[in-house]
């Protein structure tokens, strides 16, 4: 089963505007982490920002937030003000367990395309 | 933040011969390293998780006589593509994680392999 699911293959949004970016997850652990990467065409990839199961607040990185709704299982990426330079893959992954081996599993990503 | 390198970048090679793709913590030790295979416009499959000192963890259907793992030291592991086919081209990524920042996983670059 599909732990990581990221519904939207291609995304586009006019430059300025916010995006969100759809996440849902799947596990049984009441302890798991929830990352965002991005990765332009360079192959790169960069850590966006994260979410612990147990954090209360929603993070927040610069202009990216993660919005967390635990009882529906989705973790959104928002991305406000977008720039040229935010067009990329991004991922959805997830940790299960505080500490157990830490491997990520990884959704199928989101081609975002920010217009001019 | 924390630097993962990865050599070669890229190479090139024929069927049949052996490829050793390095991966290291540059300041910072991992006792954990995990390899991802991504073949392009989709996601990150996890292959393996390197412990230091130890056997690597194979995800299912990984064949282990095919992708050696060797970690041999707390900033270095290495994936060896054994007799390798040009089945086996894809973008191979490593990633550590700092001992000291559990929540924290950091990517190299990437290696791309393209067997002729």
């Amino acid at each position: 089963a599909q732990k990581i699911t990221q519904t939207q293959p291609g995304m586009f949004v006019q430059e300025k505007e916010a995006v969100t970016l759809d996440c849902t997850y799947d596990t049984s652990d009441q302890s798991y982490g929830l990352f965002w990467y991005k990765q332009p065409s360079s192959g790169e990839m960069i850590f966006l920002i994260y979410q612990g199961s147990y954090d209360e607040q929603n993070a927040t990185e610069g202009r990216y937030s993660l919005n967390f709704q635990k009882a529906r299982k989705s973790a959104n990426l928002v991305i406000s003000a977008s720039q040229l330079g935010d067009s990329a893959m991004y991922f959805c992954a997830m940790r299960e367990g505080y500490n157990q081996g830490g491997k990520l599993i990884f959704g199928q990503g989101t081609e975002l395309s920010v217009k001019p | 933040g924390a630097v993962v390198s990865q050599h070669p970048s890229r190479v090139i090679c024929k069927s049949g011969t052996s490829v050793k793709i390095e991966c290291r913590s540059l300041d910072f030790q991992a006792t954990t390293m995990f390899w991802y295979r991504q073949f392009p416009k989709k996601s990150l499959m996890l292959m393996a998780t390197s412990n230091e000192g130890s056997k690597a963890t194979y995800e299912q259907g990984v064949e282990k006589d095919k992708f050696l793992i060797n970690h041999a030291s707390l900033t270095l592991s290495t994936l060896t593509v054994t007799s390798a086919h040009p089945e086996d081209s894809s973008f191979y990524i490593c990633s550590a994680r700092d001992m000291a920042r559990l929540n924290e996983q950091f990517f190299g670059p990437g290696t791309r392999l393209t067997v002729l």
